[in-house]
């Protein structure tokens, strides 16, 4: 089983600022990882796959990066709408998901 | 525009047996494209893949609960069920029903979700 990791669990930023979220795998999952958003009540909506193409009607401020074990998401200018919880998920083998962050208003 | 839509008990005992169904409106379960799964969520906690299903009738389960765990479909009624057996307190999550384009993949199209309590 591949082991996702986020880091940091908490990430507490200002509106219009930059955030960097990370996730890290147990080994390779090459370009096979994907970015999900989540807020409370709400299913996971699908942000970056393939380590870093946008799907369908995601905004440019959200990008994705890396590939083998180290990866980044980036939203480069944070809106309200924006905080929420982010789980990365690699498909390169059985699907396995991290633990997610949680993007708070600082 | 695919739409997902789960169904079923929210409250199950233990040992039992849970049924799920997710109707698809918007889009055909015998698409040759897609393939369509369950990822369950515990409360508070993160996102677990159950399975997925090809048209053809392939399934794929996670290792961990493939002893408890079948996913089949109703082509007639553009539907596909979970069944998972011997419920347990950890069986407790909001459960979803998804849209993949292979069996190890990124999920595209998600269903609202249903909590389901495992709960004497």
């Amino acid at each position: 089983e591949i082991v996702m990791t986020q880091s940091p669990v908490t990430l507490s930023v200002s509106p219009g600022e930059r955030a960097t979220l990370s996730c890290r795998a147990s080994q390779s999952v090459y370009s096979n990882l994907a970015w999900y958003q989540q807020k409370p009540g709400q299913a996971p909506r699908l942000l970056i796959y393939g380590a870093s193409t946008r799907a369908t009607g995601i905004p440019a401020r959200f990008s994705g990066s890396g590939s083998g074990t180290e990866f980044t998401l980036t939203i480069s200018s944070l809106q309200s709408e924006d905080f929420a919880v982010y789980y990365c998920q690699q498909y390169n083998n059985w699907p396995s998901f991290g633990q997610g962050t949680k993007l708070e208003i600082k | 525009q695919l739409q997902l839509q789960e169904s079923g008990p929210g409250l199950v005992k233990p040992s039992e047996t849970l049924s799920l169904t997710c109707t698809v409106s918007g889009g055909s379960i015998s698409s040759s494209t897609y393939y369509w799964g369950w990822i369950r969520q515990p409360p508070g906690k993160g996102l677990e893949w159950i399975g997925s299903m090809y048209y053809s009738g392939t399934t794929y389960y996670n290792p961990s609960l493939k002893s408890r765990v079948t996913i089949s479909a109703d082509t007639s009624k553009n539907q596909f069920s979970l069944k998972l057996s011997s419920l347990t307190a950890a069986d407790t999550s909001v459960y979803y029903c998804a849209r993949s384009n292979g069996p190890s993949a990124f999920i595209d199209y998600w269903g609202q979700g249903t909590l389901v309590t495992v709960s004497s």
